[in-house]
């Protein structure tokens, strides 16, 4: 079975701050593992993924996550916040195999305080 | 490239009652999921079809809801009756099958359900 475990709900920065938004997986076989992001009244967005080849994987909007085995994380990451990063964030994991479900964390709602 | 469409975006009912929902995937991408996205939760799988067969239906509630997709494009995804807990956005998404590139799946922006 596999699991992702999103380390806080809300996670609030200043415009210009770090990020990191924390996963944490649980898989029994090799996992894909997914970055998404849903803005108010959208769908899921994928922001970044890592397939087993390059363990630090660069997204879209300057967002970029360290897949690390040993601590079976995923954690994502933007130098510097803007406001328009402010949404819902989803890790998800799924078996390498291919063409299978995504199982999600429970998110975690980002503010940007000006 | 046109993206997943559903339709409707918004849906109120009274409990008991039936609704359906409606998902047109990206065109050739064989693999289509129905997710429920419970308020303050990530979306779970209901139903996932290649083509126009069931790969993993395993997470349906079967005695409310089904599902099809007759033709292996669009998809109807339906709840009779509807229960005050059937309150979610229900989210498709498809994918263009397996392999490293083709295993992402797209999302489209939900229909909001909302059972009084």
């Amino acid at each position: 079975a596999q699991s992702v475990t999103q380390l806080g709900s809300h996670v609030s920065v200043s415009e210009g701050a770090l990020v990191l938004l924390r996963c944490n997986y649980s898989s029994s076989v090799p996992p894909y593992l997914f970055w998404y992001v849903q803005y108010p009244n959208q769908g899921l967005q994928l922001l970044l993924k890592y397939t087993s080849a390059a363990t630090l994987v660069k997204g879209i909007n300057g967002f970029e996550a360290e897949f690390k085995k040993s601590e079976t994380s995923f954690h994502l990451t933007k130098p510097s916040a803007h406001m328009s990063d402010a949404a819902e964030y989803f890790c998800a994991v799924t078996r390498n195999s291919g063409n299978t479900p995504l199982v999600f964390g429970k998110g975690t709602r980002l503010s940007v305080i000006a | 490239e046109a993206g997943v469409a559903q339709s409707p975006r918004y849906k109120i009912i009274e409990k008991r009652q039936s609704v359906a929902f409606w998902c047109n995937p990206i065109s050739g991408h064989a693999t289509l999921y129905w997710y429920q996205q419970i308020l303050g939760q990530g979306p779970k799988l209901l139903i996932q079809f290649q083509n126009n067969g069931v790969v993993d239906d395993s997470q349906l509630p079967k005695d409310r809801f089904s599902a099809e997709r007759l033709k292996g494009v669009d998809s109807t995804l339906k709840i009779q009756p509807a229960k005050l807990e059937d309150s979610a956005v229900y989210l498709c998404a498809s994918s263009a099958g397996p392999g490293v590139t083709k295993n992402i799946q797209y999302f489209g922006a939900g229909t909001r359900l909302s059972v009084l």
